[in-house]
């Protein structure tokens, strides 16, 4: 079935630093959204990528969807205390745009 | 507008005993879903429903999970009897079956251990 990759599995970075995670799949997709998941806390919805070479920012969050659109990532200029948590890519798996399959997700953390 | 709601928030259980997880979606969301997540990992589906029908139960073990949604609303995730692997936290999720917007709207989530 569909799977996702997603790396590194954890990043450990210092305020201010920058964060990238990165998301990829075998098989071309026809979107892929992004989840953050707060410790302890749900999954939420961030965004969702449709075209290829597609790229959106919220504030200081950058997504990019590959040309081929097999592969993602997710950017985070200058990290804050807030952006902690675990950032996951999820793909439409068996034909379908409402079944995901979830990367593991990476983990971040912010030391202050 | 009100989220996903999911009662009990946590629940242990010994192995063997039965549990059974609720879920109350956001009002209009035609397509709900559950799923597990194990420690460390992303959320798994287990079942998809849109309205009151089975979508998709592909990664559901039938030998012991079961779900339903009556009347295309709440829905409620059985588990009997429980196994240790079972430990994990169960998350209903809900979306708008709308051509186009695929995103998901998770609840809290129950934290089940079985012991």
């Amino acid at each position: 079935g569909q799977q996702v990759m997603q790396i590194p599995q954890y990043q450990h970075v210092q305020e201010g630093e920058d964060f990238t995670t990165y998301c990829n799949s075998s098989t071309t997709l026809s979107n892929i959204q992004w989840y953050k998941q707060r410790p302890g806390g749900h999954p939420v919805f961030l965004i969702q990528l449709v075209k290829s070479g597609e790229v959106k920012k919220q504030k200081r969050l950058t997504f990019q969807f590959g040309e081929a659109k097999k592969n993602s990532s997710l950017h985070i200029t200058a990290t804050q205390t807030t952006d902690v948590g675990t950032y996951f890519c999820a793909a439409p798996s068996g034909g379908s745009n409402y079944k995901l399959t979830f990367g593991k997700g990476t983990l971040l953390t912010v030391n202050p | 507008e009100a989220g996903v709601a999911q009662s009990p928030r946590y629940k242990i259980i010994e192995k063997r005993q039965s549990v059974a997880f609720w879920c109350n979606p956001i009002s209009g969301h035609a397509t709900l879903y559950w799923y597990q997540q194990i420690l460390g990992q992303g959320p798994k589906l287990l079942i998809q429903f849109q309205n009151n029908g089975v979508v998709d139960d592909s990664q559901l073990p039938k030998d012991r999970f079961s779900a339903e949604r009556l009347k295309g609303v709440d829905s409620t995730l059985k588990i009997q009897p429980a196994k240790l692997e079972d430990s994990a936290v169960y998350l209903c999720a809900s979306s708008l079956l709308l051509q186009g917007s695929y995103e998901q709207y998770f609840g809290p989530g129950t934290r089940l251990t079985v012991t």
